[in-house]
């Protein structure tokens, strides 16, 4: 079974500051997306990365896929309290074209 | 446009009722898809539709849950005898087609909760 694991699991800090999700997994994945989710609300896909060693920005956010396609990571600068979510990140296995594995998310609370 | 919509938002029901969770995918889409999301953990697939049919149903945890999507659009989820670990939120996604080229935009999803 694969499995993605996301760390840390609960981040409460201060606006301005800066942030970093970990997601990791010792299983090779053809894509990663992140996710954000509303109390109430499906999650809302924020990017995707496909090849080793992308990165990509939005905004404030960059996001990450490790060279080996097995771990990604989502930087956030100056955070704001609008940022406060819950983050999901989600991989594609090789062997499947639509059977996303979710992490276990990270809830995030920015304090204005 | 429209996105996908689930009803109902809130379920509750008692231990060993049936229940029929439905999913208005997004007009067009032809690729439809159930997770279930317990709380404090992350949406886990239960079953792929592509058109009518149930391409890939491997993530159903027993018999008593089954889906169907008889017109290739609306899809129903149900639970027979439910049971209280069955509590948790029911998301649908659909995507234009299946495959890696194609976003899962979610639902809402619909709340379940047995007592």
């Amino acid at each position: 079974t694969q499995l993605l694991e996301q760390s840390p699991q609960f981040l409460s800090i201060q606006e301005g500051e800066n942030l970093t999700v970990y997601c990791n997994s010792s299983s090779v994945f053809s894509s990663l997306q992140w996710y954000r989710q509303e109390p109430g609300e499906g999650p809302v896909l924020l990017v995707t990365v496909v090849t080793g060693g992308e990165v990509k920005k939005l905004k404030r956010l960059t996001f990450q896929f490790g060279d080996a396609r097995k771990d990604s990571s989502l930087h956030i600068t100056a955070a704001q309290p609008g940022d406060t979510g819950l983050y999901l990140c989600a991989g594609l296995p090789q062997e499947s074209s639509y059977k996303l594995i979710f992490g276990s998310g990270t809830r995030l609370l920015v304090r204005p | 446009g429209a996105g996908v919509s689930q009803t109902p938002s809130n379920k509750v029901t008692e231990k060993g009722k049936y229940v029929e969770l439905r999913c208005d995918p997004i007009s067009g889409h032809t690729a439809l898809y159930w997770y279930r999301q317990s709380l404090g953990q992350g949406p886990e697939f239960l079953i792929y539709f592509q058109g009518t049919g149930a391409a890939d149903d491997s993530g159903l945890p027993n018999d008593r849950f089954f889906a169907v999507r008889p017109e290739g659009s609306v899809s129903t989820l149900k639970i027979q005898r439910t049971e209280r670990g069955d509590s948790a939120v029911y998301l649908c996604a659909s995507s234009l087609n299946g495959g890696t080229s194609y976003e899962q935009y979610f639902g809402p999803g619909t709340r379940l909760t047995v007592t």
